[in-house]
C-alpha cells in the first residue's frame, strides 16, 4: 500500500462547477498536510497547507482533514481553466521530527470553458 | 522576497560522469530539502540539510550526497551518473519558525539529462 494515495484522474469539470480532489494517508502519526498544484513542465507551488481537523479555507481553495479517516481533500470552487494541472497531497509525520514530505502520484484536473 | 533558485535550470551529461546541483533558499530559511522527480516514481525525497548539517536522509544510493554553507545555500552532488539519474531536481527551503513551520517552497527546479 502506497503511503499517499491519490486518484489520477484526469478529473474533468466544467467551469464554474466546484472540483473535489482526495487523498489518503497511511501513517497514522502524520499530523501535516499539504496541497500543492503543478503545472506542466514546472516545480510545484504550495497552495494549502493544513495540520487540525476540520475546514481551512483560503480563497475559492479549502481544505479538509479527518485524522480519523486519514483522509484530506481540497476543493476547488468556481473553477476556471486556469486551474487545469496536477494536484498533489504531501504529508509529513510529525512524530520522528523528519520534514520529509512524501507525496501521492498526484491528480490531474481539467477544467473545461 | 525572492523565491528559491537554482541554478543550473538544464544539464546535459553523459553516464558516469558526475554533477552538481546548486539551491538558495528563500532569505531567511534555514532548511532546504531536496527532491528528485521522474515520471514512473513521481517526487521522492533525497535529504534534508539544517544549519549546515543533514538532518533527513531519503531512501537513494550514497552516489547522492549534499551539503550546506553557512549561509544557508545548498548544494548536491551525484557521482557515477546512470541513464535512470535523468529527473527534475527540485530544491525545497522552510523556514523553523519555534519548530513548528514545515511549509516548503520550492524553486523551479534543475532538469538533468543522462545520456
Amino acid at each position: 500500500q502506497k503511503e499517499v494515495e491519490q486518484n489520477s484522474g484526469p478529473l474533468s469539470v466544467p467551469e464554474g462547477a466546484i472540483a473535489s480532489l482526495n487523498c489518503t494517508y497511511s501513517d497514522r502519526v502524520s499530523q501535516s498536510f499539504f496541497w500543492y498544484r503543478q503545472y506542466s513542465g514546472k516545480s510545484p507551488e504550495l497552495i494549502m497547507s493544513i495540520y487540525s481537523n476540520g475546514d481551512k479555507e483560503d480563497g475559492r481553495f479549502t481544505a479538509q482533514l479527518n485524522k480519523a479517516s486519514q483522509y484530506v481533500s481540497l476543493l476547488i470552487r468556481d473553477s476556471q481553466p486556469s486551474d487545469s494541472a496536477t494536484y498533489l497531497c504531501a504529508v509529513i509525520p510529525m512524530d520522528t521530527g523528519r520534514r520529509a514530505l512524501t507525496f501521492g502520484s498526484g491528480t490531474r484536473l481539467q477544467v473545461q470553458p | 522576497k525572492a523565491g528559491v533558485t537554482q541554478t543550473p535550470r538544464y544539464l546535459i551529461k553523459t553516464r558516469g560522469q558526475q554533477v552538481t546541483l546548486s539551491c538558495s533558499p528563500i532569505s531567511g530559511h534555514r532548511s532546504v530539502s531536496w527532491y528528485q522527480q521522474t515520471p514512473g516514481q513521481g517526487l521522492q525525497f533525497l535529504f534534508e540539510y539544517f544549519s549546515e548539517t543533514q538532518r533527513n536522509k531519503g531512501n537513494f544510493p550514497g552516489r547522492f550526497s549534499g551539503r550546506q554553507f553557512s549561509n544557508s545555500r545548498s548544494e548536491m552532488n551525484v557521482s557515477t551518473l546512470e541513464l535512470g539519474d535523468s529527473a527534475l531536481y527540485l530544491c525545497a527551503s522552510s523556514s523553523e519558525v519555534r519548530g513548528q513551520t514545515y511549509e516548503q517552497y520550492f524553486g523551479p527546479g534543475t532538469r538533468l539529462t543522462v545520456t
